[in-house]
């Protein structure tokens, strides 16, 4: 089946610490998003690409990173910078030419 | 400022007790607007893409309606398993040198249907 996945489901980080959040999708989507969901807020768009080896920074860009090295793959960096890293991030993606945007399960990063 | 507002921020529903979910918003160049299921700890699962004022979708116990202003999410006849919270997002047209849509997320409304 195709869908987008994202990698690991729950996630823990120690201060000064980077770590990396995996998404990959086989529904062969130009565009990938990532997005950050806290409690009473609306998701919040971290970075996006609409092709390889290209991205645009979001509306909270700050102390993360990304790359888009393949179409089907595009990894966030959550880095020592980010000083409020506990959240819920989602994956997105997007068929060119078609305006729903679908997500993956999304993965859970929580700072020890 | 483009902005999505959904209400009521919960709402709890008796087993077949039909109900209305709003989503108002105010967006410069609107494309589109869509409605999705999210469980706890869940990704949000597309139900309905609508285009145009007047435009109804139907999935099931859910019917989606649009107008210039707003839409609604009518959940007939609700049943347990329909309690999730629902997002509403809107696609707007902003410029770059790709032509990049941005989508605008309300904060939800959780629904809890109860037995």
């Amino acid at each position: 089946d195709g869908g987008i996945t994202q990698s690991p489901k729950y996630l823990f980080r120690k201060e000064g610490q980077n770590v990396t959040l995996s998404c990959e999708q086989n529904l062969n989507h130009d565009a990938m998003y990532w997005y950050r969901q806290d409690p009473g807020q609306g998701l919040r768009l971290i970075y996006y690409s609409q092709i390889v080896n290209d991205f645009q920074k979001g509306d909270i860009a700050e102390g993360y990173s990304v790359s888009r090295e393949k179409k089907e793959s595009f990894p966030l960096t959550v880095t020592s910078a980010q000083k409020n890293p506990t959240a819920f991030y989602l994956c997105a993606s997007t068929e060119q030419g078609v305006d729903t945007i679908y997500f993956g399960e999304g993965s859970w990063l929580t700072v020890v | 400022e483009d902005q999505v507002t959904q209400s009521p921020e919960a709402l709890r529903l008796q087993e077949g007790e039909s109900s209305s979910l709003n989503c108002s918003y105010t967006v410069s160049g609107l494309r589109g607007l869509f409605w999705y299921r999210q469980d706890p700890g869940k990704g949000p699962e597309f139900l309905f893409t609508l285009y145009s004022a007047g435009e109804e979708k139907e999935k099931e116990r859910l019917k989606a309606t649009l107008t210039k202003k707003e839409s609604f999410l009518h959940i007939t006849a609700p049943k347990p398993e329909d309690s999730a919270t629902y997002l509403c997002a809107v696609q707007a047209a902003f410029f770059t040198l790709w032509g990049t849509y941005k989508y605008i997320f309300g904060t939800g409304t959780r629904l809890k249907v109860l037995a």
